[in-house]
């Protein structure tokens, strides 16, 4: 099974809403991302969790706020965004963050649209 | 700066025929190397890898080739089927980091 799963799959939210993105992976992968990706663009990293404790923040505001409440379980906090937030959020999970062999999962995203 | 480059926005191939996707890096750090195939509006899904210790990796359809001296790497899907129809992204790891560095991705269109 190399499922990750994402919830919802649609959001539109207004800017003083505050809602949250859930990701959720049971192949015991111990390290866990957020990234963002516009259309037409690369996936951009936004956070990297090793063993449910956060080890990457590239920089992004505070409006987003991570959580790993477990190994299997990332979720995203979102709260007073703005318009040009609205993207696909991707989460990904990966074996042993350190191993050499490094594949990254994909779920399939939350489409994210804030009004 | 861009560490990792997929310099053909797009590519149309003929099925059945031979697809082959580039990619350029320029940081010699980077010690590990995958592809990902992306439709619309799915995540990215995890085709192949190669290690910068060997210069090529083999999974069905896919073979991924690496130039480390060229600091080139290519992607061949033959024969190429409809279904290939994506954008496909190269990635590249840092030695001991856990961050993927992606190109900027390529449009590969299979004509019937």
């Amino acid at each position: 099974d190399t499922e990750v799963t994402q919830t919802p799959k649609h959001l539109v939210m207004g800017m003083t809403n505050k809602k949250s993105l859930k990701c959720e992976q049971h192949m015991g992968h111990r390290a866990m991302y957020w990234y963002k990706q516009k259309a037409k663009k690369p996936p951009e990293l936004m956070f990297v969790y090793s063993y449910e404790k956060l080890s990457i923040n590239e920089s992004v505001p505070s409006r987003f706020s991570p959580e790993c409440p477990n190994s299997s379980l990332l979720n995203l906090h979102l709260h007073a965004l703005q318009p040009e937030d609205s993207a696909l959020y991707l989460c990904a999970s990966s074996q042993e963050p350190h191993l050499t062999a490094y594949e990254q999962y994909f779920g399939p995203g939350t489409r994210l649209t804030v009004t | 700066d861009q560490q990792v480059k997929q310099n053909s926005p797009s590519l149309s191939v003929q099925e059945g025929r031979i697809s082959i996707l580039n990619c350029d890096y320029t940081n010699s750090m980077f010690d590990y190397f995958l592809w990902y195939k992306k439709y619309p509006a799915e995540g990215p899904t995890f085709l192949i890898s190669i290690s910068s210790i060997k210069d090529k990796n083999e999974d069905g359809r896919f073979t991924v080739f690496l130039n480390k001296s060229a600091k080139h790497l290519s992607l061949h899907i033959v024969p190429s089927q409809p279904g290939d129809s994506a954008v496909y992204f190269c990635a590249a790891r840092y030695q001991g980091a856990q961050k993927l560095v992606f190109g900027q991705g390529t449009r590969l269109t299979i004509n019937p």
